[in-house]
């Protein structure tokens, strides 16, 4: 267990459709990030927050946004779904900012399937 | 830009038998280089992790990769598979100035009775 947790772990939806993911880094990690995984893309790191600043964006599209809370919790928001937006989406936390050797903890995931 | 390779989707072998797993990486700086491990409907768990103090990282579970700058390799290897290694195992790179990590495709292990 990472101590990093994702809410929930399974979501089916609709096409057009908006929902949030939810990500608790573990504790006093200052970091969170979004990853996606799907068939098609792999592994794909979509946006850093670092205490509670956007601190970098990979490969993001303009339907989703991120922030995090003063509590340190983050969120995923997407939008307009699309069928192509099935994927599993990781949230990781780390200490600080996430440079060099630090290490990337990962939740188990938020499995999302839209139809 | 950095990038990851992991030559072979997927690896089979048998239980007691050596895994190399391969990773090649490109970065125009020194790089970072992690190996993770992903078990079915899981996330992903550190593996183990360069950092430039050591040419060869072990890990957990039995792992270790070694570092050879001259190849551009940071190949992942275990001398006796066991069938709870089966899983899929990503190579991911990151260069000091960044704070991504950028993973390789995966490599999915299969290991037979």
């Amino acid at each position: 267990d990472s101590g990093v947790t994702q809410t929930p772990k399974h979501l089916i939806t609709a096409t057009g459709q908006r929902v949030t993911l939810r990500c608790s880094p573990r504790s006093g990690d200052l970091s969170v990030y979004w990853y996606q995984q799907s068939l098609d893309q792999g592994l794909q790191f979509l946006i850093q927050y670092y205490n509670g600043e956007e601190r970098a964006k990979g490969n993001i599209l303009e339907r989703f946004s991120a922030q995090q809370f003063p509590d340190l919790h983050s969120e995923l928001n997407l939008s307009s779904l699309e069928l192509g937006d099935s994927a599993l989406y990781f949230c990781a936390s780390s200490a600080a900012g996430g440079q060099g050797m630090e290490t990337q903890y990962f939740g188990p995931g938020t499995r999302l399937l839209v139809l | 830009a950095q990038s990851v390779t992991q030559l072979g989707s997927h690896v089979s072998v048998s239980e007691g038998a050596l895994v190399l797993l391969r990773c090649n990486y490109s970065s125009s700086v020194p790089p970072y280089l992690f190996w993770y491990v992903q078990y079915p409907n899981k996330g992903l768990q550190l593996l183990l992790k360069y950092t430039s103090a050591a040419t060869l990282v072990k890990g957990i579970n039995g792992f270790e990769a070694e570092f050879k700058k001259s190849e551009t390799s940071f190949h992942l290897t275990k001398p006796s598979a066991h069938m709870s290694d089966a899983a899929e195992y990503f190579c991911a790179v990151r260069n000091n100035a960044g704070n991504m990590l950028t993973f390789g495709g995966g490599t999915r292990l299969m290991v037979k009775p």
